[in-house]
């Protein structure tokens, strides 16, 4: 157990649709990362937010957003789902302050149908 | 271009037979060097971080180790335990200042009894 928690575990929507994705960091850690997974692809590397602010984009799409809270989990939100959204979505943590391996989560898994 | 290569792509070992991943990468302002091992449908698992050419770092069976160009992850007298994804990713620095991340599209090891 990483000490990384993400919520749902599953989720089936309809395309057009909008849905949030939660992460709780481990205890201690500041930055939080947020990833993309398809089916037979590498991880795709979105967004990270260190200690609430916006830190480093990676390739994200405009449809996609995601913040950090004072308390430090962080929520992927999605909207205009389409059926290529379909993937694990992992959010990661790191110290990020002298420390930057991340631990993951077990992932969400979506499904836009 | 910013690139993380890993080969080979799939790997197959008898149980006891030693073997080294390899990962290549190009990218400028190389901050730090990870690898991580993926269980199917499960998120990365952290194993080790180098930062230097020249670094060696070991745990049980597996010690990775870095050059200016590339990494290896050497794994010693494998068991079907060690059967996974193992992910090579580095953090650089991007154009903006900030961090990048880049994940390889990973190694898949099975390791026969």
């Amino acid at each position: 157990d990483s000490g990384v928690t993400q919520t749902p575990k599953h989720l089936i929507t309809a395309t057009g649709q909008r849905v949030t994705l939660r992460c709780s960091p481990r205890s201690g850690d500041l930055s939080v990362y947020w990833y993309q997974q398809s089916l037979d692809q590498g991880l795709q590397f979105l967004i990270q937010y260190y200690n609430g602010e916006e830190r480093a984009k990676g390739n994200i799409l405009e449809r996609f957003s995601a913040q950090q809270f004072p308390d430090l989990h962080s929520e992927l939100n999605l909207s205009s789902l389409e059926l290529g959204d379909s993937a694990l979505y992992f959010c990661a943590s790191s110290e990020g302050v002298t420390r930057y391996e991340q631990y993951f989560g077990p992932g969400t898994r979506l499904t836009v149908t | 271009e910013d690139q993380v290569t890993q080969s080979p792509e799939a790997l197959r070992l008898q149980e006891g037979e030693s073997s080294s991943l390899n990962c290549s990468y190009t990218v400028s302002g190389l901050r730090g060097l990870f690898w991580y091992r993926q269980d199917p449908g499960k998120g990365p698992e952290f194993l080790f971080t180098l930062y230097s050419a020249g670094e060696e770092k070991e745990k049980e069976r597996l010690k990775a180790t870095l050059t200016k160009k590339e990494s290896f992850l050497h794994i010693t007298a494998p068991k079907p335990e060690d059967s996974a994804t193992y992910l090579c990713a580095v953090q650089a620095i991007a154009v903006s200042g900030t961090y990048k991340y880049i994940f390889g599209t990973g190694t898949r090891l099975k390791v026969l009894a």
